[in-house]
């Protein structure tokens, strides 16, 4: 059983492109956190959201409690956004996060 | 300011043998985590700490132990290495109620 599903599990886009990746969980969560893996490099955290929208650069990452559900977007795509990006979730009871199994992005020049 | 700074990044072993890992975090954070990456699978928790002191097992405890002697360092031990413990690790840190940071993983094979 997975807590935290991400679709899609792979992605391709051309560069420009407006990309959305989504994520679903079924616990009761006290945040939300997207994060990014470059290949062979380490893990980022993106954003930490409790509740509504957050905006860095071109990323936005949404979250909706009660349909327990987040999308980060990525607008006007560049190869350099290529990565896995990860979906975590912390429970609200505990100290643990439930990871995703990531959403590999390569976006083309 | 170095943020989370694992060591080694890649080791070879061979099944029986013995490491530890190390984990330094110098942004006096509290929590400190082991994960452990598997193709195809999420992150998952080996142990944790919530304090100078203090660990708990996390979901896949077995074969591995902890030490969190001092606050800025987390110790991840294999005590006897098996082919199924090849993976990338990961520590993390944070405060309560903030982002994780993450270090740059350790990739370990055991033959």
């Amino acid at each position: 059983k997975n807590e935290v599903e991400q679709s899609p599990q792979n992605l391709t886009a051309q560069e420009g492109e407006f990309i959305t990746i989504n994520c679903s969980y079924s616990v009761g969560i006290s945040a939300l956190h997207w994060l990014q893996q470059h290949p062979g490099g380490g893990i980022v955290s993106l954003f930490m959201l409790s509740s509504g929208k957050k905006k860095h650069g071109r990323l936005i990452a949404t979250i909706n409690i009660q349909e327990k559900h987040s999308s980060l977007h990525i607008t006007a795509s560049h190869p350099r956004d290529s990565a896995v990006y990860i979906c975590a979730v912390r429970a609200l009871t505990g100290n643990q996060f439930y990871f995703g199994t990531g959403t590999s992005l390569t976006v083309i020049p | 300011n170095a943020g989370v700074t694992q060591t080694p990044k890649f080791r070879v072993l061979k099944t029986g043998q013995s490491m530890t890992l190390l984990c330094a975090q110098d942004m006096n954070h509290e929590y400190m985590y082991w994960y452990r990456q598997d193709p195809g699978m999420g992150l998952r928790l080996i142990h944790y700490s919530v304090g100078e002191g203090t660990t708990a097992k996390g979901e896949v405890p077995d074969g591995y132990n902890v030490s969190r002697l001092k606050k800025q360092n987390f110790l991840l031990g294999l005590e006897s290495a098996a082919p199924s413990q090849t993976s990338v690790y990961f520590c993390a840190s944070r405060e309560p109620n903030e982002k994780l940071f993450f270090g740059s993983g350790t990739q370990l094979s055991v033959l």
